[in-house]
């Protein structure tokens, strides 16, 4: 079985200029969720689908950042303009549900660094 | 509100010794779920054991297991036999369970290191 699958792994981009990161969680799982991890740092949450409905957005700055999963199956993550703080790891992970019983599991992340 | 407290930064530990990792949590509700996670070097968070808050019995999961003392909120991971390919990243994290608007949140981690 194919686990979360992210990609870019790595990405570098200059301040001010967007950048999108794309997830497609294991099949059958009906939760997605968006954590962002700075170094030395647990994972915060960013978003959490379930199905299509973003049921928990409350940690997504909502000025620069958005997300959509329009299917019910893969995500993608936005920042337009990228800010030099915005630089971390970007984790994507998926859940049986989001009833918080069941582990989540994660995918390699996205390493984004903003020069 | 929830919280999670990993006080323990860095741990050095001998190979084939048993460690145990501290992790405390705050919560008011009384349906809630514990778990570990590992992360090595490569980054990838892999899932370890889950607790959930009404079972009886300290879970399990081969080498690892959670000695879960809810009286004390604390949930800490017992590694037996400790293994080179241990030394890595530790995350205690806790969910609601049962609520659509549940949180989880992640402690600050552990770094383990096992020494030969």
């Amino acid at each position: 079985e194919a686990g979360v699958v992210q990609s870019p792994r790595y990405k570098i981009i200059e301040k001010k200029q967007p950048v999108a990161f794309w997830c497609n969680p294991i099949s059958g799982h009906n939760t997605l969720y968006w954590y962002l991890q700075n170094l030395g740092q647990g994972p915060e949450l960013l978003i959490r689908y379930e199905n299509e409905e973003a049921v928990d957005d409350s940690q997504l700055p909502k000025d620069r950042f958005s997300a959509e999963r329009l299917k019910g199956v893969d995500s993608t993550l936005k920042i337009q303009p990228a800010e030099l703080g915005d630089s971390a790891v970007y984790l994507c992970a998926s859940s049986l549900d989001g009833q918080g019983a069941y582990e989540q599991y994660f995918g390699p992340g996205t390493r984004l660094t903003v020069t | 509100a929830q919280k999670i407290t990993q006080t323990q930064p860095g741990m050095f530990v001998q190979e084939k010794e048993a460690v145990t990792l501290d992790c405390t949590y705050d919560t008011s509700d009384q349906s809630y779920g514990l778990f570990w996670y590992k992360q090595p070097s490569s980054g990838e968070m892999i899932f370890l054991i889950y607790q959930g808050s009404y079972d009886e019995q300290n879970a399990t999961e081969g080498r690892y297991s959670l000695n879960f003392q809810k009286a004390r909120k604390s949930a800490n991971l017992v590694i037996s036999a400790s293994q080179l390919g241990d030394s890595a990243m530790y995350f205690c994290a806790m969910s609601l369970v049962g609520s659509s608007a549940s949180k989880i949140i992640f402690g600050s981690g552990t770094r383990l290191s096992i020494r030969p």
